[in-house]
């Protein structure tokens, strides 16, 4: 079976552009998070999405928007880009909702360079 | 609040030598406790994880750890180090109810020949 996917794989972007980054979980997962590691760190929650709902937000500014489609698959947007954006967005998805035992499994990540 | 601290960012061994990496969290309930592993340029890929069952959790590739509510820590061991186990490993809590995985600042192993 497939894993989860993302898209692309690598991005270079300039301060102040805008950013779309791509997710495509597990097939039969209704749950998506997206989470961004910097250089050094371990990686940070942004968004979880389960059936199309945005079911929680992480310390991130308002610049950070994401969705979930009918299929499951989602999307991470990043307006007005700044140099401290550069990451690793790393993609997560998992069967349930708030079931604490349920496992997330990650993407392979978009890694975002911001010049 | 939910919160993972790992205690060596950075841990060397011999292969063939047992492997230690240490965590512990700070949970207001009782908590999930996962560990993933991050080889380069590759994404998380989950070792074990433990739910409130058994408290010795074994995972893949001959890793186990055991959750010590006492310690409230959840530490990584291996007998038996191998080259391919050289890596960034996360100690990752998730409290009952909440959705978002916490996860610590990673320990790199490396391993020597």
């Amino acid at each position: 079976d497939a894993g989860v996917t993302q898209s692309p794989t690598h991005l270079i972007k300039t301060r102040g552009q805008q950013v779309t980054l791509r997710c495509s979980p597990i097939s039969g997962h209704k749950s998506v998070s997206w989470y961004q590691q910097v250089l050094g760190q371990g990686p940070q929650f942004i968004f979880q999405y389960y059936e199309k709902e945005e079911r929680g937000r992480g310390n991130f500014p308002d610049r950070f928007s994401a969705r979930q489609f009918p299929n499951y698959s989602s999307e991470l947007n990043v307006n007005a880009l700044l140099l401290g954006d550069s990451a690793l967005y790393l993609c997560a998805s998992s069967l349930e909702d708030r079931v604490v035992t349920d496992t997330q499994y990650f993407g392979p990540g978009t890694r975002l360079t911001v010049l | 609040a939910q919160s993972v601290t790992q205690l060596d960012s950075h841990v060397s061994v011999s292969e063939g030598t047992p492997v230690l990496l240490r965590c512990n969290y700070s949970s207001s309930y009782s908590p999930s406790l996962f560990w993933y592993v991050q080889h380069p340029n590759k994404g998380l890929q989950l070792l074990l994880k433990y739910t409130s069952a058994a408290t010795l959790v074994k995972g893949i590739n001959g890793f186990e750890a055991e959750f010590k509510k006492s310690e409230t820590s959840f530490h990584l061991t291996k007998p038996s180090a191998h080259m391919s186990d050289a890596a960034e490993y996360f100690c990752v809590v998730r409290d009952t109810g909440r959705r978002a995985l916490t996860f610590g600042s990673g320990t790199r192993l490396q391993v020597q020949p």
